[in-house]
């Protein structure tokens, strides 16, 4: 079983929908949770942390339930730009260098 | 600031080769990175560096050696190259400043080895 699982879907969502992802990790130390951003043949990007209290950054909200280990990723409003693979990442801090593990992605493309 | 950089970004090798990828960054970051990417598999660990002249073994470090004698550079050499070792290998840094830490990653290596 993998650390930390994505349904690769793709998800072919319409501009202006809203669009959620989850992500289940299966490490109860982990730490510290994160969103990837992750464009075609570039390199990731950090979108978000992930707090227990949950957080928003604009059109993105970010939950996480530890009793469940579970990530999500809510997307409102999408914009075409939207289109990207979302890495879901969990972390483990050992005397501050942190390990990160990532899903393998769940691929988003915004239909006009 | 040019952030992370990596070299090269793209090589072709055969079977039983060698070759190192340089990875650079001027951000002052004391932490260093190198991950593969292969498809199904998400992004791997093959080996980090916690500071100028201290390397340690990631997920997935055999066939790859890793040096880091200067702080803003991490490099990471194949011995002997095999066709398992086709992937996209990502560089990455961070600071240990504020907690979570941000990774930064450079723009990939595109390797084939035939």
């Amino acid at each position: 079983r993998k650390e930390v699982e994505q349904d690769p879907g793709p998800f072919n969502v319409p501009e202006g929908a809203t669009v959620a992802f989850n992500c289940t990790y299966s490490n109860s130390a982990s730490q510290s949770f994160f969103w990837y951003r992750q464009d075609c043949r570039k390199e990731p990007k950090l979108l978000m942390s992930v707090y227990s209290s949950g957080n928003e950054d604009g059109r993105f909200t970010a939950q996480l339930n530890r009793a469940s280990q579970y990530i999500s990723l809510l997307i409102r409003d999408s914009k075409l730009s939207d289109s990207a693979t979302y890495l879901c990442v969990a972390s483990i801090s050992n005397f501050g260098n942190e390990k990160l593990t990532f899903g393998t992605g769940t691929r988003l493309t915004i239909i006009p | 600031n040019a952030g992370v950089t990596q070299t090269p970004k793209f090589r072709v090798l055969k079977t039983g080769q060698s070759m190192t990828l340089l990875c650079a960054q001027d951000m002052n970051h004391e932490y260093m990175y190198w991950y593969r990417q292969d498809p199904g598999m998400g992004l791997r660990l093959i080996h980090y560096s916690v500071g100028e002249g201290t390397t340690a073994k990631g997920e997935v470090p055999d066939g790859y050696n890793v040096s880091r004698l200067k702080k803003q550079n991490f490099l990471l050499g194949l011995e002997s190259a095999a066709p398992s070792q086709t992937s996209v290998y990502f560089c990455a840094s961070s600071y240990p400043s504020g907690v979570p830490y941000e990774q930064y990653f450079g723009p990939g290596t595109r390797l084939t080895v035939t």
